[in-house]
C-alpha cells in the first residue's frame, strides 16, 4: 500500500461547482500536511498547509482527520483557472511523501 | 531571492552516459530533496539531505548518487543512464512556513526534463 494515496481522477466539474478531494495517509507519525497545486509541466506549488483545526483560504478549505488518517480539500465556486493537479503531502521527520495527485478539470 | 534553481532544464542522454543535475537554493534551508515524477506515479523521493554533510536514501535511490556540496547546493548524479531514468526531476528544499509557523513548507525548483535514449 502506498504511504499517501489519492484518487487520480480526473474530476470533471462545471464552473461554479463545489468539489472535494480526499487523501489518505498510512504513517501515523505524520506531523504536518499540505496541499500542492501542479500545473501541466510546472513544479508543484504550495496551495495551503493543513492544520489540525482545519483552515480556510478564500474558496479553499482544508481539513485533517487524524483518527481516520485522511486530509481533504474543498474547492467552492470552481473557476476555470482551478484546473490543475492537486497533490497532497505529509511530513514525518525529514521525509516528505506525496500522493500521486488528483486531476481537476473545470469546464465552462 | 531566486528560491530553488535547477540546471539544466532539459537534457537528452544516450544509454550509459553520465550526467549531474545541479540544484541550489538561496533561502538558507537545511533540508534538500531530489524527486522524480513520472506520469501516473506522482512524486517519488530519490534522495534527501537533512543537513549539510548528510544524505539519505528515499523511495527510489537505485542508479543515482547525490552530493550535498554545501548548505546551498545538492547535486544528483546518474553514473550510467538507463531509459528507465527518463523522467522529470525536481529538487526541493524545506523552510519555515509563512507567518513563522513551524510547518515545513517545501519549495520546488522548476524541474529538469531528462530523456534517455
Amino acid at each position: 500500500r502506498k504511504e499517501v494515496e489519492q484518487d487520480p481522477g480526473p474530476f470533471n466539474v462545471p464552473e461554479g461547482a463545489t468539489v472535494a478531494f480526499n487523501c489518505t495517509y498510512s504513517n501515523s507519525a505524520s506531523q504536518s500536511f499540505f496541499w500542492y497545486r501542479q500545473d501541466c509541466r510546472k513544479e508543484p506549488k504550495l496551495l495551503m498547509s493543513v492544520y489540525s483545526s482545519g483552515n480556510e483560504d478564500g474558496r479553499f478549505t482544508a481539513q485533517l482527520n487524524r483518527a481516520s488518517q485522511y486530509i481533504s480539500l474543498l474547492i467552492r465556486d470552481s473557476k476555470l483557472s482551478d484546473s490543475a493537479t492537486y497533490l497532497c503531502s505529509n511530513n514525518a521527520g525529514n521525509m516528505l511523501t506525496f500522493g500521486g495527485g488528483t486531476r481537476l478539470m473545470v469546464k465552462p | 531571492n531566486a528560491g530553488v534553481t535547477q540546471t539544466p532544464k532539459f537534457q537528452v542522454l544516450k544509454t550509459g552516459q553520465s550526467m549531474t543535475l545541479q540544484c541550489a537554493q538561496d533561502m538558507n534551508h537545511n533540508s534538500m530533496y531530489w524527486y522524480r515524477q513520472d506520469p501516473g506515479m506522482g512524486l517519488r523521493l530519490i534522495y534527501y539531505s537533512a543537513s549539510e554533510g548528510t544524505t539519505d536514501k528515499g523511495e527510489v535511490p537505485n542508479g543515482y548518487n547525490v552530493s550535498r556540496l554545501n548548505k546551498r547546493e545538492f547535486s544528483l548524479r546518474l553514473e550510467s543512464a538507463a531509459p528507465s531514468q527518463t523522467s522529470v526531476y525536481f529538487c526541493a528544499s524545506i523552510g519555515q512556513g509563512v507567518m513563522g509557523r513551524a510547518y515545513n513548507e517545501q519549495f520546488f525548483g522548476p524541474g529538469t526534463r531528462l530523456t534517455v535514449l
